[in-house]
């Protein structure tokens, strides 16, 4: 079975802190995602990448960055964490055009 | 404009009758993939079904059919014989173009409440 992991399911941080999520799959897969998801709007995507080192923009890529160096990690990172991140983050991975599998959610409370 | 809709917030059905969850879509490229997703009180987010643009049949999953309408736009989740653990969010999403990395692009989600 695909393994999507993510470092944290809940994570309290203050304003201004830099935020590291980690998400690492097992299958090997070229492509990963980062979306967040909010009451109300669904899954919105932030970043995805299809290889190492790369990377593009969703749709709300603002107040985000990411990394990917290895195949299996792709990290989201909010450089100064503010408030109105305070969400539901999922990654996911996919082979190709095929379904995207998902990790459990990090649930992150900025205060 | 949205590119996926789904029109209904929330829906209450009795066990074992059948549920059609509507989705429409928004979109000008010709290839184009459906997905409906599942999403429990525990959060994670289960795959369902695919249905790609140029499939000429409609996709079958078990109990979950896809009713793929092409002119109207429209991607319908059905789901025969309810049961409790049905009960969830569930999402449609489209990924645009042929491009395996491209992202998907979420409606809002119908919440669905299974009762016995």
């Amino acid at each position: 079975d695909v393994k999507v992991t993510q470092s944290s399911r809940y994570l309290v941080k203050r304003t201004g802190e830099k935020v590291f999520l980690e998400c690492v799959q097992d299958m090997d897969h070229e492509n990963m995602f980062w979306y967040r998801q909010d009451p109300g709007l669904g899954l919105r995507l932030i970043y995805f990448s299809y290889d190492v080192k790369m990377k593009e923009k969703g749709d709300i890529p603002e107040g985000y960055s990411v990394s990917r160096e290895k195949k299996e990690r792709f990290s989201l990172i909010l450089e100064s964490a503010s408030t109105n991140q305070t969400s539901m983050y999922l990654c996911a991975s996919s082979l190709r055009h095929n379904e995207q599998f998902f990790g459990p959610g990090t649930r992150l409370t900025v205060l | 404009a949205q590119k996926i809709t789904q029109t209904q917030p929330g829906m209450f059905v009795q066990e074992k009758e059948a549920v059609t969850l509507d989705c429409t879509y928004d979109t000008s490229d010709q290839s184009y993939g459906l997905f409906w997703y599942k999403q429990p009180s525990s959060g994670e987010m289960i795959f369902l079904i695919y249905q790609g643009s140029y499939d000429e049949q409609n996709a079958t999953e078990g109990r979950y059919s896809l009713n793929f309408q092409k002119a109207r736009k429209s991607a319908n989740l059905v789901i025969s014989a309810s049961q409790l653990g049905d009960s969830a969010m569930y999402f449609c999403a489209m990924r645009e173009g042929d491009g395996g990395a491209d992202g998907l692009t979420f409606g809002k989600g119908t919440h669905l409440i299974i009762q016995p």
